[in-house]
């Protein structure tokens, strides 16, 4: 099993451009999250999503965030437009049952 | 809501040697997981260990343990023979189980952690 895979791994954009971080899920779990690490805030979720379907967005910042889970296997979270505030880490993770496994990030700059 | 409180922002302590990180949490559940995490530079978060609320035994694994208080709602990790791998930022996170927001990770701040030759 690869994990939980998170592209790219480094991102820099310029402020107003469209960012797109992708996640590919462990096959098998039924639930995925969004997280964002940053120094102020430290690490919090921003959406997540059981079977495909949005649970709880409450943590995404503002409507610049949009996060989509097409199938099983596959989620993005969007950042249009992005905004120098936006630089973080970004996490992707999956879970079922028996486990909880986080991706390796998305590093990402705004510039 | 739940609150996930680590106090100490960074320790260190010498190869070998025993370090205890400390964390408190706040909540209303009387059914939850609690997690240690290791974020080394590489960035990727590495589960430690995980105490489910209802058991009163401490978890351990390897040379890491924890000491989990339910009723003051202590959760500290203790680290034996500490290794220079072990040099990471380290997070204590809080789960609640069932609800809607089953699976939702609560962080504390993190503890960086520095381990000396």
């Amino acid at each position: 099993d690869a994990g939980v895979i998170q592209s790219p791994r480094h991102e820099v954009t310029e402020m107003g451009q469209e960012v797109t971080l992708r996640c590919k899920p462990i096959s098998g779990h039924n639930s995925l999250f969004w997280y964002r690490q940053t120094m102020m805030r430290g690490l919090e979720l921003l959406i997540y999503f059981n079977n495909n379907v949005p649970i709880d967005d409450s943590g995404m910042p503002e409507d610049r965030f949009s996060a989509k889970m097409p199938n099983a296997s596959f989620s993005t979270l969007k950042i249009q437009p992005s905004e120098p505030r936006d630089s973080a880490v970004y996490f992707c993770a999956s879970s079922s049952w028996f486990g909880y496994t986080f991706g390796s990030g998305t590093r990402l700059t705004v510039v | 809501a739940q609150t996930v409180t680590q106090s100490q922002p960074e320790m260190s302590v010498q190869e070998a040697e025993t370090v205890t990180l400390s964390c408190t949490y706040d909540t209303s559940e009387n059914n939850y997981y609690l997690f240690w995490y290791k974020q080394p530079p590489s960035r990727q978060m590495i589960l430690v260990i995980r105490q489910e609320a209802y058991k009163q035994q401490n978890a351990t694994e390897n040379r890491f343990s924890v000491n989990f208080q339910k009723a003051a709602k202590s959760f500290s990790l203790k680290i034996s023979d500490s290794q220079l791998g072990d040099t990471a930022m380290y997070f204590c996170a809080f789960m609640k189980v069932g609800g809607t927001s089953y699976g939702k990770l609560t962080f504390g701040q993190g503890t960086i952690l520095t381990v000396h030759p």
